[in-house]
């Protein structure tokens, strides 16, 4: 059984760009969750999925953030307009019941 | 005054001794609290979950939840170098989102 793999591993990019970032969960894991990690702190909630359905979205969240799971399997993070305040560390984990398991992490720096 | 509060670190201990980490929260409907390990630029590994009262042990490791003193706790006995880490206290309510401490970083001297 393979892992968590989200792709690209680390992306560079310039502000005011897009950028978009996949996540693979385990298979049959049904559950998706997005966190946003920075130095020093701890995972922060984005957002999760059950299957397709997005069933929570942080508050803190900007309207700049948009992720989809269109199929319940993979999902996508998309960041428009990217800030220098939006480089993290952008980590996804999945689920079957309630233990979560972490994909590497896409390391976002934007310059 | 923050969800999940870690004691501030870091913590440094002899190899061969217990470390012990500290984790309290502030939802008391919480329901599955886990531990994680971090090492520097990697992501969060699963150490041990615990969902009752009481103590759970996982070789090295035994975590221990007091859900009345909203309070978790984990012990790394015998602790060696490759230990060294951040270790994340992690908070759930119904398979949902997971609210995170800080971590405490553990440093492990030979």
């Amino acid at each position: 059984d393979t892992g968590v793999s989200q792709n690209p591993r680390h992306k560079i990019t310039k502000r005011g760009q897009n950028v978009t970032f996949r996540c693979d969960p385990i298979s049959e894991h049904n559950r998706l969750y997005w966190y946003r990690q920075t130095l020093g702190q701890g995972p922060e909630f984005l957002t999760y999925f059950q299957n397709e359905a997005q069933l929570e979205k942080s508050r803190l969240l900007s309207d700049r953030f948009s992720a989809e799971r269109p199929k319940g399997s993979f999902s996508t993070l998309e960041i428009q307009r990217t800030e220098q305040g939006d480089s993290a560390m952008y980590l996804c984990a999945s689920s079957f019941r309630e233990t979560q398991y972490f994909g590497p992490g896409t390391r976002l720096l934007v310059l | 005054q923050k969800e999940v509060e870690q004691n501030s670190g870091p913590l440094s201990v002899p190899e061969g001794a217990i470390a012990s980490l500290n984790c309290t929260y502030s939802d008391r409907v919480s329901q599955s609290f886990f531990w994680y390990r971090q090492y520097s630029g990697k992501s969060p590994e699963l150490i041990m979950s615990i969902y009752s009262n009481g103590d759970k042990e996982d070789g090295r490791f035994t975590a221990q939840l007091n859900k009345a003193s909203q309070y978790v706790s984990l012990l790394i006995r015998d602790s060696q170098p490759s230990d060294s880490a951040t270790y994340l206290c992690a908070v759930t309510l119904n398979a949902g989102k997971s609210t995170f401490g800080d971590g405490t970083t553990l440093t492990v001297k030979p």
